[in-house]
């Protein structure tokens, strides 16, 4: 199957800094990518929609100023955490589908980035 | 309004024996994929198996089948002769299908299985 990576797959940082989170696609281009946050124990929550070239869509009550998502080339999406509070901590994990429509071209995910604000 | 219920929080289950985790969704449309996706400790999404509205037949990939019952709205998977690497969590997932593309995918809230020796 399709593999999707992402990088750091885990990150602790000072509270105010920023976080840069990059998911690629690895042997396929995507499209489009997906952006969720899982906090533990719970289910994935979609924050955006990443498109090629274009700007991202992202979900009701997602701060788009906060979360920044530039999806520059068909292999890499990257999400941004700016000025990073310990509530912001949390599982990171993106997908990414490479056909454009169907329902059968499940997503891949990356395997997630866990992210610490201290 | 909740589109996926996963009704078991948890469950555990006995090695070699068979499980099954329950799913039942919402939709209004005619077109939708159901999925099931495993989450071990390690936090990676795996890829189970798939459903789509229209195929009559119950899916099923090795030691996985989908339990599906459209006129129910039920969609739950089965795991036979359970090893001690399925102890994961467990999500059941839906795409409806608009008016000219797919929608987002929707997730329940999850099933923790422990398999025990």
């Amino acid at each position: 199957g399709a593999v999707v990576s992402q990088h750091p797959s885990w990150v602790i940082c000072k509270s105010g800094t920023s976080v840069k989170i990059e998911c690629r696609s690895l042997d396929f281009q995507a499209t489009t990518m997906f952006w969720y946050r899982q906090f533990p124990k719970q289910s994935l929550m979609l924050m955006a929609t990443s498109n090629e070239g274009s700007k991202a869509t992202y979900e009701q009550g997602v701060e788009k100023d906060k979360f920044l998502i530039n999806h520059a080339s068909l292999t890499l999406s990257t999400l941004t955490v700016t000025s990073a509070h310990p509530e912001d901590s949390s599982f990171y994990i993106c997908s990414a589908r490479d056909v454009p429509s169907g329902s059968k071209d499940t997503q891949y995910f990356g395997p997630g980035t866990r992210l610490t604000v201290l | 309004a909740q589109k996926i219920t996963q009704t078991q929080p948890g469950m555990f289950v006995q090695e070699k024996e068979a499980v099954t985790l329950d799913c039942t969704y919402d939709t209004s449309d005619q077109s939708y994929g159901l999925f099931w996706y495993k989450q071990p400790s390690s936090g990676e999404m795996i890829f189970l198996i798939y459903q789509g509205s229209y195929d009559e037949q119950n899916a099923t990939e090795g030691r996985y089948s989908l339990n599906f019952q459209k006129a129910r709205k039920s969609a739950n998977l089965v795991i036979s002769a359970s090893q001690l690497g399925d102890s994961a969590m467990y999500f059941c997932a839906m795409r409806e299908r608009t008016t000219d593309s797919w929608g987002k995918f929707q997730f329940g809230a999850g099933t923790q299985v422990v398999v025990t020796p």
